[in-house]
């Protein structure tokens, strides 16, 4: 079993529409909680990162921890075709003195106007 | 601020060549930058820690005689693939950590390095 689970998709939904992306987890020495934005050929952009268990708000992002079903979600309000990309969950352990970031695969999502 | 590049952008190369990938921090420094392969349609994948001033860290399964990394100052790491074959092709991706003092210390990445070997 994988460390870090993302359905890849893709995901296709119409502008304003609510987008929910998931991933669940199986090792509980994840400390932090991110979520990233690639563009195509692009690197990862963080949008957010979250520790404790609960909600995190930023603008039209909220970001979901359910630590006891090793869980987290991506919810994007209002989605708009400018946030059509990919969207990488990842995961911070600590590691020999230094930390390593786990990523999932990342959903492909696609926003129509 | 907290810009990471990475030059060149893509490359291609033939089959037993070697290739050097480069990662800047522009705007600060860093004493730890991480190099991650990214095969399509797949995951980032750390593939070693880059530690200013000492060696490497390579995850289980990466060859550090053909992945070399060097880290000669706070603002770079090189990436060297040694002896290139074609299933080396992928996306090359570098990131910088930047110590803030928060509980949580950001890695920004670079645009990434497509590599094509022939």
């Amino acid at each position: 079993q994988k460390e870090v689970e993302q359905d890849p998709g893709p995901l296709s939904v119409p502008e304003g529409a609510i987008v929910s992306l998931n991933c669940t987890y199986s090792n509980s020495a994840f400390q932090y909680f991110m979520w990233y934005r690639q563009y195509s050929r692009k690197g990862p952009e963080l949008l957010m990162y979250t520790y404790s268990s609960g909600n995190k708000e930023d603008g039209r992002f909220t970001a979901q921890v359910d630590k006891s079903s090793k869980y987290i979600s991506l919810f994007i309000r209002d989605s708009q075709p400018s946030d059509s990309a990919t969207y990488l969950c990842a995961m911070l352990k600590a590691q020999g003195g230094s930390e390593k970031l786990v990523f999932g695969k990342g959903t492909k999502l696609t926003v129509n106007p | 601020g907290a810009v990471v590049s990475q030059h060149p952008s893509w490359v291609i190369c033939k089959s037993g060549t070697s290739v050097k990938i480069e990662c800047r921090s522009l705007d600060f420094q860093a004493t730890t930058m991480f190099w991650y392969r990214q095969f399509p349609k797949q995951s980032l994948m750390l593939m070693a820690t880059s530690n200013e001033g000492s060696k490497a860290t390579y995850e289980q399964g990466v060859e550090k005689d053909k992945f070399l990394i060097n880290h000669a100052s706070l603002t770079l790491s090189t990436l060297t693939v040694t002896s290139a074959h074609p299933e080396d092709s992928s996306f090359y991706i570098c990131s910088a950590r930047v110590t803030s003092g928060r509980a949580y210390n950001e890695q920004f990445f670079g645009p990434g390095t497509r590599l094509t070997v022939l």
